[in-house]
């Protein structure tokens, strides 16, 4: 049982260019998030979904794109990479009321 | 619009120290309260969480919390600290219908010293 499982774990991206940050978990759970976060401000949601094929945007959602073909899978896509997106990025996952869980952390520097 | 301050983005404590970490929401209806842990360069570790039940909440290394509805607080308190305490501590509350999105405060940083 591995968990929430992010990869990769750093990237560094040229302006302008698409990348795909990706979400795997194992536990069956139904909903996803993908949060970014900021020094000094906490995580705010970029995308959410609340089981397969059912996406919806959270607070920060411009720049990005979102799928979830299946119930363990939940990608992250930038389609033109620009230096705002320079952040950390978590993907988490939760089952009931239960506490979400996340994963590692993806590390994406855009230069 | 719902929303969480922490009070405080730095705390600098004493090992042995008692710990006091603020944390005051904004919400029109009745929150779930997390506090999280992230030590450097990993992801969150939830600490404790409150949920309607009891208002004095107890969660792992030692800390605890207690929601305060008519303070709109969950302040986070350890009697005395370690040095494997220093880390990032967020606040987040969710809501009931709310697909548990949470909403996070800016964090604090605890520094723990000899």
């Amino acid at each position: 049982n591995a968990g929430v499982t992010q990869t990769p774990k750093f990237r560094i991206l040229k302006i302008g260019q698409s990348m795909t940050l990706q979400c795997t978990q194992d536990m069956n759970h139904n909903y996803m998030y993908w949060y970014r976060q900021d020094p000094g401000m906490g995580l705010k949601l970029i995308y959410y979904s609340v089981g397969a094929g059912i996406t919806d945007k959270g607070e920060v959602p411009n720049g990005y794109n979102v799928s979830r073909s299946t119930t363990e899978d939940f990608p992250l896509r930038l389609e033109l990479a620009a230096p705002s997106q320079t952040s950390v990025y978590f993907c988490a996952s939760i089952d009931g009321n239960q506490p979400q869980h996340f994963g590692d952390g993806t590390r994406l520097s855009i230069l | 619009a719902q929303s969480v301050t922490q009070l405080g983005s730095h705390v600098s404590v004493s090992e042995g120290a008692l710990v006091l970490l603020r944390c005051n929401y904004s919400s029109s209806v009745p929150p779930y309260l997390f506090w999280y842990v992230q030590y450097p360069n990993q992801g969150l570790q939830l600490l404790l969480k409150y949920t309607s039940a009891a208002t004095l909440v107890k969660g792992i290394n030692g800390f605890e919390a207690e929601f305060k509805k008519s303070e709109t607080s969950f302040h986070l308190t350890k009697p005395s600290a370690h040095m494997s305490d220093a880390a990032e501590y967020f606040c987040a509350v969710s809501f009931s219908g709310g697909y548990n999105k949470l909403i996070f405060g800016a964090g604090t940083r605890l520094a723990v010293h000899p």
